[in-house]
């Protein structure tokens, strides 16, 4: 069946450093991966979208300069979140498509900024 | 851009009986109407999927509704389980493609015994 990994589930961060995390379809070839963000108390946000052979999508509020991602072959993407800081705490979801058909998201990477 | 509003921040129904959540959206392009199960602590879960081809889809004890007019859609849960409590997110896209997922704000279900 299809499943998507991610990677690290739990981190911690000092404020002002970076964190990567990582994602893994496993499975399937995600043709398009997306990057969501929870936050406390709030629903999910889409922070960006990379499809393969396309440019990668940011949202208003999000940045490639904060939230640089790599999304190099049909099966791995990761993020970085840059200087990292309170307001960028929350589970950050990788949600892979195999195609134009449902979306699989992974447990999420659940970021903790000190 | 699209909103989805979820009307019911918590749901709480007694094992066997039947839960509904309802859900709103606003872009009369949306098109793909999936549904989301987080339980604490964890990822999202997909549960079950309705395209605006259709106006009602069931998968064993769910059932999806969508009345594109009121641009409204729901789920229903019968005979729920205790482990049926959880979070649930609906979320609309214009098509089931590429387009971003926008998400609700979540229900707690909470199913007691």
């Amino acid at each position: 069946g299809a499943l998507v990994y991610q990677y690290p589930r739990r981190t911690i961060c000092k404020s002002g450093t970076s964190m990567r995390m990582e994602c893994q379809a496993v499975g399937f070839q995600a043709t398009s991966v997306a990057w969501y963000r929870q936050s406390p108390q709030k629903t999910f946000e889409l922070i960006a979208l990379s499809t393969v052979n396309s440019a990668i999508k940011y949202e208003q509020n999000f940045t490639q300069e904060k939230f640089p991602i790599s999304h190099p072959n049909l099966s791995f993407s990761s993020m970085t979140v840059l200087n990292a800081y309170l307001e960028d705490r929350g589970l950050y979801l990788c949600g892979a498509r195999p195609n134009q058909d449902t979306q699989y998201f992974g447990p999420g990477t659940r970021l903790l900024v000190l | 851009g699209e909103k989805v509003e979820q009307h019911e921040s918590t749901l709480s129904v007694r094992e066997g009986d039947s839960a509904v959540i309802n859900c709103t959206y606003t872009d009369t392009a949306s098109s793909y109407f999936p549904w989301y199960k987080q339980e604490a602590g964890k990822g999202l879960h997909f549960v079950i999927d309705i395209r605006s081809n259709v106006d009602r889809k069931q998968s064993q004890r769910l059932i999806v509704l969508l009345d594109k007019k009121a641009k409204r859609f729901s789920l229903h849960i019968t005979a729920t389980q205790p482990e049926d409590s959880a979070i649930y997110f609906c979320a609309a896209s214009r098509n089931s493609g590429y387009n971003k997922l926008t998400f609700g704000k979540g229900t707690v279900l909470l199913v007691s015994p």
